[in-house]
């Protein structure tokens, strides 16, 4: 079984740029959530998708946002990019919203030049 | 808001036991977690433990919980230089939505000393 997918490894970019990040879940998994991870904050939690519904959001700006695909593939678009926007994100694959087990991707470094 | 709350560094000789410890504050926790990160790689799922749980054993990894006081630790046992990593404690909360998220602790640098 195939784990999580994410889509690019690695990505650079120019402040003021937009991006667009991809995460593919495990087969039959339908939750998504993202989550951003840098050395001076950690992994903070940004949204989580199910059945194409943004279900949570956490504690970030508007220039960051989501969606979900009719087949649980979710994408993140981060637009005016900041320098402090440069980071790990991350994305974590559920079978359920309120499942026991979140299984990660090996994450997108996001460097905002 | 809710907040995780673990030790930075733990250095350990290989072939001993590592005890990486964390503390919560979220009382509504349904799980509580232990993820394992090494370098330049995602997050790995080590194990998990219902909130009603006390104590989880898996091959050489002991999670024990003390509800009360809202402690969590992370027993490995004969630690192996393999076992370097970053480790994250975590709690599974119900948000304001409704919904649920993860909360993760800074994370907690094992060194293991050949």
């Amino acid at each position: 079984k195939a784990g999580v997918t994410q889509t690019p490894r690695y990505l650079i970019k120019t402040r003021g740029q937009q991006v667009t990040l991809s995460c593919s879940p495990i087969s039959g998994h339908r939750s998504v959530s993202w989550y951003q991870q840098t050395p001076g904050q950690g992994l903070q939690f940004l949204f989580e998708y199910f059945s194409e519904t943004q279900r949570n959001k956490g504690n970030f700006p508007g220039r960051f946002s989501g969606r979900q695909f009719s087949n649980s593939r979710s994408e993140m678009n981060v637009s005016t990019l900041e320098l402090g926007d440069s980071a790990l994100y991350l994305c974590a694959s559920s079978l359920e919203v309120a499942t026991t087990e979140a299984f990660f991707g090996q994450g997108t470094r996001l460097t905002v030049v | 808001g809710e907040d995780v709350e673990q030790s930075l560094f733990l250095s350990v000789r290989e072939g001993d036991s590592s005890v990486i410890n964390c503390t919560y504050t979220d009382s509504s926790s349904t799980y509580l977690y232990w993820y394992k990160q090494e370098p330049g790689a995602g997050l790995q799922l080590l194990t998990y433990i219902f909130s009603n749980m006390d104590m989880k054993q898996d091959q050489r990894l002991t999670v024990l919980l003390n509800k009360k006081d809202k402690h969590l630790s992370l027993r490995i046992a004969d630690t192996q230089t393999g076992d370097s990593a970053i480790y994250f404690c975590a709690e599974k909360g119900i948000s304001g939505a409704g919904s649920y998220q993860l909360t993760f602790g800074k994370g907690t640098k094992l060194s293991v000393i050949p």
